[in-house]
């Protein structure tokens, strides 16, 4: 079972709906990762958290809005999205962002289609 | 240039043999994790094996082992005792410094995919 925890698993949305995915873990990790992934390629980076403050923003188009309530949430708002931002989102999770090369973690995804 | 080099798009392997995921990394980083991640068609992302860039012994995880060759930057893995669950798209990964601030990424291979068949 994933430490990490991710919903909704599956989610279609039209271009004018407003969504949110949303990921929680428990284990004490204080950095907190969205990540991208089309099908067949690697996850790209999208956002990081670290210790509840955006550290990393990989040019992300403002249709995708990032939110860390507290150490243990992390959520991602969805605007006006567009047929190519169908993809499945990674959230992942790790000890730290800096001083450590500890795994990050990640939850079983939500397979995102815009129609 | 790729910083993680994943040579074999697709592999195949009869079920109960083992098998070798080549990994090939590029970094002037002294202090780097390297990763290996499986991801089967359901799209969850496992974390497999780790390997410290200071670390004497390969890592091994049950049936999984890092061939770590530090001096000509590979780690491969080794899946011993192939199962059809192993079937799966396999990342290789590695954790470096980006900025000044000691922040890490995660770099990623392109992946191989891996068929066990029985």
């Amino acid at each position: 079972d994933t430490e990490v925890t991710q919903t909704p698993k599956h989610l279609v949305m039209g271009m004018t709906n407003k969504k949110s995915l949303k990921c929680e873990q428990h284990m004490g990790h204080r950095a907190m990762y969205w990540y991208k992934q089309k099908a067949k390629k690697p996850p790209e980076l999208m956002f990081v958290y670290s210790y509840e403050k955006l550290s990393i923003n990989e040019s992300v188009p403002s249709r995708f809005s990032p939110e860390c309530p507290n150490s243990s949430l992390l959520n991602l708002h969805l605007h006006a999205l567009q047929p190519e931002d169908s993809a499945l989102y990674l959230c992942a999770s790790s000890q730290d962002l800096a001083g450590d090369n500890s795994p990050l973690h990640f939850g079983n995804g939500t397979r995102l289609t815009v129609t | 240039a790729q910083k993680i080099t994943q040579t074999q798009p697709g592999m195949f392997v009869q079920e109960k043999e083992a098998v070798t995921l080549d990994c090939t990394y590029d970094t002037s980083d002294p202090s780097y994790g390297l990763f290996w991640y499986k991801q089967p068609s359901s799209g969850e992302m496992i974390f497999l094996i780790y390997q410290g860039s200071y670390d004497q012994q390969n890592a091994t995880e049950g049936r999984y082992s890092l061939n770590f060759q530090k001096a000509r930057k590979s780690a491969n893995l080794v899946i011993s005792a192939s199962q059809l669950g192993d079937s799966a798209m396999y990342f290789c990964a590695m954790r470096e410094h980006v900025d000044a601030g000691n922040n890490r990424k995660l770099i990623w291979g392109l992946g191989t995919s891996l068929a066990v068949n029985p």
